[in-house]
């Protein structure tokens, strides 16, 4: 049963247009929200984060936007730049006993970027 | 600071036979994962620590052990190797907030084949 579900496994965008990512969850007791980037042969990297009790997060380009009556977040990119072009995780932190750090993630997204 | 380390960056194994990942952060982490992601999927949990001698079992541990004797080692032992166990495996570490996100860093992974 997946908990966190990335429902497109791809989007492809012109350079300096808005790329936006979306993210579905079930379990509305998650914390926190978190984007991560991959890029090939390399790990995941952190990108940008949300609480639960907030509804927006912005950081130079990137913006996550959390509607938790619809288990819903997206992260929006403007403008789009052809290296934002990799795979992009939505996680989320559930609260557990001595810490909140285990993530569950969804698939991916593979986003690319056309110059 | 490097920040995590794997070793070997790839590994072909035959079918029973025996390995170990290494894994090695210098950023003084508390907590430590490994995670496994099979083509098309998410990154799962097999295994975390939060603390030299303590580990515990995440999402798909059976066929993995883990121990953690440092701070900045954590090793992933694969006894008796299956072809459902070719994936790429990431370690990453965190300091191990209990409030607020608590970012993850991963290492680049091991590729790693059963045949």
């Amino acid at each position: 049963d997946q908990q966190v579900k990335q429902n497109s496994p791809s989007l492809s965008v012109q350079e300096g247009r808005i790329s936006i990512l979306n993210c579905d969850y079930t379990n509305s007791m998650f914390d926190y929200f978190l984007w991560y980037k991959k890029y090939p042969a390399e790990g995941p990297t952190f990108l940008i984060s949300i609480s639960s009790i907030k509804d927006k997060n912005e950081d130079g380009r990137f913006t996550v936007f959390l509607n938790k009556s619809a288990k819903h977040l997206s992260l929006h990119i403007v403008p789009s730049q052809p290296g934002d072009s990799a795979v992009y995780f939505c996680a989320a932190s559930l609260v557990t006993t001595g810490a909140n750090s285990k993530l569950t993630f969804g698939k991916g997204i593979t986003l690319s970027v056309r110059p | 600071n490097a920040g995590v380390t794997q070793t070997p960056k790839f590994r072909i194994l035959k079918i029973g036979q025996s390995m170990t990942l290494q894994c090695t952060q210098d950023m003084n982490h508390n907590y430590m994962y490994w995670y496994r992601q099979d083509p098309g999927m998410g990154l799962k949990l097999i295994y975390y620590s939060v603390g030299a001698g303590i580990t515990d079992k995440g999402e798909v541990p059976n066929g993995y052990n883990v121990s953690r004797s440092t701070t900045e080692d954590f090793p992933l032992r694969l006894e008796l190797a299956a072809p459902s166990q070719t994936s790429v495996y990431f370690c990453a570490s965190s300091y191990g907030t209990v409030i607020g996100p608590d970012t993850q860093y991963f290492g680049p992974g091991t590729r790693l084949t059963v045949l």
